[in-house]
């Protein structure tokens, strides 16, 4: 089955430093990622849709500043916290669609990354 | 923007009982919708995709069915089991994907 990475898995970082995570699809090509996320006991929020080649959508309330998306390859998005505060504080997760036209087929998740800033 | 609710939001059940847990969305013009469980601090696992021409998929003990037009879908799990202990989140996709808030299942031995 389609397996997405992510890395690293957990980081903890000082306030005010910037922080990289990697979103990498392992063995298809993924026209579209998405970033998300999670509050704790609360739901998935969608922040960002990238497709390869082109510049991120972010969504509402979602400061493109401040999270840097790069999907630069069909397998590999980053997702950089710029200037990373407390309550940035959060799990990460990416996911990676195949997409064909204006379809979305199946997601595939990668395993998330918990970022706790300090 | 997509709306979706699931119900209910928590569920606690003996193991070995049948159980529906319940998605309601907003916008009907959906591709397919896809029924994912997260356990504490994890990613999320795909249990079953339903297109949108589809009415429901089985797997094993999962049976998800979907009324596009009605804009609802349910997830029916048979002979629970404690390993089902989890959250499950609905995600119905247009262009992209909207996550209900979840429903936790706690399934008691």
């Amino acid at each position: 089955g389609a397996v997405v990475s992510q890395h690293p898995s957990r980081v903890i970082c000082k306030s005010g430093t910037s922080v990289k995570i990697e979103c990498r699809s392992l063995d298809f090509q993924a026209t579209t990622m998405f970033w998300y996320r999670q509050f704790p006991k609360q739901s998935l929020m969608l922040m960002a849709t990238s497709n390869e080649g082109s510049k991120a959508t972010y969504e509402q309330g979602v400061e493109k500043d401040k999270f840097l998306i790069n999907h630069a390859s069909l397998t590999l998005s980053t997702l950089t916290v710029t200037s990373a505060h407390p309550e940035d504080s959060s799990f990460y997760i990416c996911s990676a669609s195949y997409s064909g036209g204006t379809s979305t087929y199946e997601q595939y998740f990668g395993p998330g990354t918990r970022l706790t800033v300090t | 923007k997509q709306e979706v609710t699931q119900i209910p939001a928590a569920l606690s059940v003996p193991e070995g009982e049948n159980l529906v847990l319940n998605c309601s969305f907003t916008d009907s013009a959906i591709y397919n919708l896809q029924w994912f469980r997260q356990d504490p601090g994890k990613g999320l696992t795909s249990l079953l995709l339903i297109q949108s021409s589809q009415r429901e998929q089985t797997s094993g003990r999962l049976n998800a069915s979907l009324d596009k037009s009605s804009g609802r879908s349910t997830l029916y799990i048979a002979a629970s089991q404690p390993g089902d202990s989890a959250t499950y989140l609905c995600a119905p996709s247009g262009n992209q994907f909207y996550f209900g808030t979840g429903t936790s299942l706690t399934v008691i031995p």
